[in-house]
């Protein structure tokens, strides 16, 4: 069974500081990863994605990942935070297997932006 | 191209109540899930429809059903509402055959009394 494990429910960055959330999966085969961000009243938006090829993807707003196969993670970053970056990140893996489309979502980490 | 469009947004309900929720996909995709998100439990996966025909399932129960239409709109329902199911309930579609991402709608925020 594939799992998400994103670690802290809630990260505090000043405005202008790296942002790291971090994510780990735990999947028997090589799996597609996706971040979502989701803004307070609205759906999920995807922020970027990993399928095969290039490990490091970049996405919308500046936010870039980068896919750790024997680190089994895919760690989400933004050199430098903006105000419009509070909200909140999933990370989330999906498994295709016997014809079934599974997606599994990491429980959510909330950005903080300090002024 | 619009987006996934979920109806209605917010609704109250009692408890004991039935409560039917729509989702439109955006066109040309066939593939249509259900999440529900609470903040205890994050976004739980209630059922994907794919060509009218339910494909997987989470672990929820009978009370929640859904089911897919020919234009690929889906509904779903939950019977005998109970404290418990009030939550935001996202609709997600995608083209199933590609890598799957999911264009999620802005949800329906269903609250029970």
């Amino acid at each position: 069974a594939q799992s998400v494990t994103q670690l802290g429910s809630h990260v505090s960055v000043s405005e202008g500081a790296l942002v790291l959330l971090r994510c780990n999966y735990s999947s028997s085969v090589p799996p597609y990863l996706f971040w979502y961000v989701q803004y307070p009243n609205q759906g999920l938006q995807l922020l970027l994605k990993y399928t095969t090829g290039a490990t490091l993807v970049k996405g919308i707003n500046g936010f870039e990942a980068e896919f750790k196969k024997s680190e089994t993670s895919f760690h989400l970053t933004k050199p430098s935070a903006h105000m419009s970056d509070a909200a909140e990140y999933f990370c989330a893996v999906r498994k295709d297997s016997g014809g079934y489309q599974k997606v599994t979502f990491g429980t959510g980490t909330k950005l903080q932006v300090i002024p | 191209k619009a987006g996934v469009t979920q109806t209605p947004r917010y609704l109250i309900k009692t408890r004991g109540q039935q409560v039917t929720l729509s989702c439109s996909p955006i066109s040309g995709h066939r593939s249509v899930s259900w999440y529900q998100q609470t903040p205890g439990q994050g976004l739980q996966f209630l059922f994907e429809y794919f060509s009218e025909t339910q494909r997987n399932k989470g672990n929820f129960p009978g009370r929640f059903s859904g089911r897919q239409f020919s234009n690929s709109r889906s509904e779903m329902n939950v019977s005998t509402l109970e404290l418990g199911d009030s939550a935001l309930y996202l609709c997600a579609s995608s083209f199933r055959g590609d890598t799957g991402e999911l264009f999620f709608g802005e949800g329906s925020r269903l609250t029970v009394l």
